[in-house]
């Protein structure tokens, strides 16, 4: 079984602070990491994974987030917020190669205050 | 490359009705995965289809179920809608190539 826990389902940061969003997985077997971001009445998108690679993971719109297997945590980062980056956020953990049956976290809303 | 679709966008049924919710995957995508989203229980997965052929399934009753066509659209369906089905239900593509889910924009279905 799997499952990811996000602590913190709200994070308020001021525009150009760091952004820190912790996710906790557990997996009996390796697993295929995966942050998401969720913009109003939208669907989910991608924004980065960690498939067994290299720990430290660059995604798109700068962020980024470092796999540690002792900590089992994949928490995701970007060294500066801008107003945009206001959104919820999902972490996810895939058993094996596939995607396509993924277990989410509850979500963090991130609060960007100019 | 068109993005994932699905039809409707919206939808308002009552207690006790049935409803059908449709998914077109990305050109190529053999897999398609069905998410329920709501306040209260977050993002559960549904179930997955890949090649005509139900791959995985979630822990959900029996009302809840899917197909898949074999040109890898896929269809939903809910049975005897219950108040909590109300929900965005996302459906998600995947090439099983290169391990990353295409999330479509979702259906919200309301059930009065």
């Amino acid at each position: 079984a799997q499952s990811v826990t996000q602590l913190g389902s709200h994070v308020s940061v001021s525009e150009g602070a760091l952004v820190l969003l912790r996710c906790n997985y557990s997996s009996s077997v390796p697993p295929y990491l995966f942050w998401y971001v969720q913009y109003p009445n939208q669907g989910l998108q991608l924004l980065l994974k960690y498939t067994s690679a290299a720990t430290l993971v660059k995604g798109i719109n700068g962020f980024e987030a470092e796999f540690k297997k002792s900590e089992t945590s994949f928490h995701l980062t970007k060294p500066s917020a801008h107003m945009s980056d206001a959104a919820e956020y999902f972490c996810a953990v895939s058993e094996g190669t596939n995607a396509g049956k993924s277990t989410f976290g509850d979500g963090t809303t991130l609060t960007v205050k100019p | 490359k068109a993005g994932v679709t699905q039809t409707p966008r919206y939808l308002i049924k009552t207690r006790g009705q049935q409803v059908t919710l449709s998914c077109s995957p990305i050109s190529g995508h053999r897999s398609v995965s069905w998410y329920q989203q709501t306040p209260g229980q977050g993002l559960q997965f549904l179930f997955e289809y890949f090649s005509e052929t139900q791959r995985n399934k979630g822990n959900f009753p029996g009302r809840f179920s899917g197909r898949q066509f074999s040109n890898s659209r896929s269809e939903m369906n809910v049975s005897t809608l219950e108040l909590g089905d109300s929900a965005l239900y996302l459906c998600a593509t995947q090439s099983g190539v290169d391990n990353e889910q295409f999330f479509g924009p979702g259906t919200r279905l309301t059930v009065l």
